[in-house]
């Protein structure tokens, strides 16, 4: 079944390590995109990324590094810089481009939740 | 910028009876709206959107919105709610700047009481 594959489902991490969290699709988009969810504060922004080799700061990139190494893959790094990275994280992917077919819906993973000790 | 606003953290509703999650937006030019729902420790399911056409559009599992543009409001609408409606909704509008990201309002936790 095509859909969006995130892992791991659940991580902890103590103080100064870095993490990485993997995205991975086979719906064949382009775009690819992360955002961090909190309670009460809804879908924020992180990182997102148009076609392969490129991406863009979302609204709260800080701390966070991402890499579009292959169209299927959006793996997001958080670092020890990140103040308060225990949250949950979605990834989600869209068809790129301008046409008919580009309603801009997002189709998301299940999530990580990433928990600093 | 565009921006949407659920102006109610939490709605609670008994069983069987009509809900609505409530849905304003700001933007320039034609909106594309989206309502999506989210159970605990899920990613979001899409329910439905509006692009252009109908101001009244159904979606998944019963639900329906309606694009009122001159209240620039788009609600999310069920005649009968069940206990398995019960989760957190966002309404998102699309960003036609640059990436044509979504932008998502805050949530609405729905709860629906046997």
């Amino acid at each position: 079944d095509g859909g969006i594959t995130q892992s791991p489902k659940y991580l902890f991490r103590k103080e100064g390590q870095n993490v990485t969290l993997s995205c991975e699709q086979n719906l064949n988009h382009d775009a690819m995109y992360w955002y961090r969810q909190d309670p009460g504060q809804g879908l924020r922004l992180i990182y997102y990324s148009q076609i392969v080799n490129d991406f863009q700061k979302g609204d709260i990139a800080e701390g966070y590094s991402v890499s579009r190494e292959k169209k299927e893959s959006f793996p997001l790094t958080v670092t020890s810089a990140q103040k308060n990275p225990t949250a949950f994280y979605l990834c989600a992917s869209s068809i790129r481009g301008t046409g008919s077919a580009n309603t801009g819906e997002l189709f998301f993973g299940e999530g990580s939740r990433l928990t600093v000790l | 910028a565009q921006s949407v606003a659920q102006p109610e953290d939490q709605v609670n509703v008994a069983e069987g009876n009509p809900l609505t999650v409530k849905c304003t937006y700001s933007v320039s030019g034609n909106p594309y709206l989206f309502w999506y729902v989210q159970y605990p420790n899920r990613g979001l399911q899409f329910l439905l959107k509006y692009i252009t056409g109908d101001n009244l559009v159904k979606g998944s599992y019963g639900f329906e919105a309606e694009f009122n543009k001159s209240q620039t409001s788009f609600h999310l609408k069920k005649p009968s709610a069940l206990v398995s409606d019960s989760a957190l909704y966002f309404c998102a509008v699309r960003d036609l700047q640059g990436a044509q990201k979504l932008v998502f309002g805050q949530g609405t936790r729905l709860t629906i009481n046997p």
